[in-house]
């Protein structure tokens, strides 16, 4: 079954700290990954994407992701975190088995604290 | 460019009361549509997709129904609302169904069923 997983429900980090949140998954196939970001009462935005190339890609607001084969994950980070990165953050992957839909990790709360 | 729309933002309805939540895209032709519903800020259920005019596809057997009766616009149901209802309910679109292509949300509509 395809699956993503986001072990860490909170993750907190100090204002100027690196940041990563992180994601695994479980696919067959060539695995086509997002990550996006949701702010309070707000739909989620899109950050980044890997569908095939560099294994670092870079998004919005200064993230970026490592897509890493062998170990099946896609770690979000950002170099130095800002109080406004405080938010929740979704992983998500294609699922080819339900027509290449796209499904969600349960998302990781992120605080960043000043 | 392209937005997408959603109202009612919030929305406290009776438990057997019917529902309508309507979501419309602007700038694009001929989308794929998708309503998903969070539930306590965290994942996201796919409840409804549509491919085009008509053509709905349900992922899970529930209360709720969905149409799609113009190409950008699409709408969730319910006769009868329940308890179990009550959720943060978004509106996506994207260009394809294929699993590489983003999907962007619109802002949500919250709705309390007392």
């Amino acid at each position: 079954a395809q699956s993503v997983a986001q072990p860490e429900d909170q993750v907190n980090v100090a204002e100027g700290n690196p940041l990563t949140v992180k994601c695994t998954y479980s696919v067959s196939g060539n695995p086509y990954l997002f990550w996006y970001v949701q702010y309070p009462n707000r739909g989620l935005q899109f950050l980044l994407k890997y569908i095939t190339g560099d294994n670092l890609v870079k998004g919005s607001y200064g993230f970026e992701a490592e897509f890493n084969k062998s170990q099946t994950s896609f770690h979000l980070k950002k170099p130095s975190a800002l109080v406004s990165d405080s938010a929740l953050y979704f992983c998500a992957v294609r699922d080819m088995n339900r027509d290449d839909k796209i499904i969600f990790g349960k998302g990781t709360r992120l605080h960043i604290l000043p | 460019s392209q937005t997408i729309h959603q109202w009612p933002a919030t929305l406290v309805q009776p438990v057997g009361s019917p529902l309508s939540l309507e979501c419309t895209v602007e700038g694009t032709s001929n989308p794929n549509l998708y309503w998903y519903r969070q539930a306590a800020g965290r994942g996201l259920q796919l409840l409804f997709y549509s491919v085009g005019i008509g053509q709905i596809s349900s992922e899970v057997p529930q209360n709720l129904s969905a149409s799609r009766p113009q190409d950008r616009q699409f709408i969730l149901s319910s006769k009868k609302l329940l308890l179990s209802d009550s959720g943060f309910y978004l509106c996506a679109w994207s260009t394809g169904l294929a699993g590489s292509e983003t999907q962007y949300f619109g802002p949500g509509t919250r709705l309390l069923v007392l």
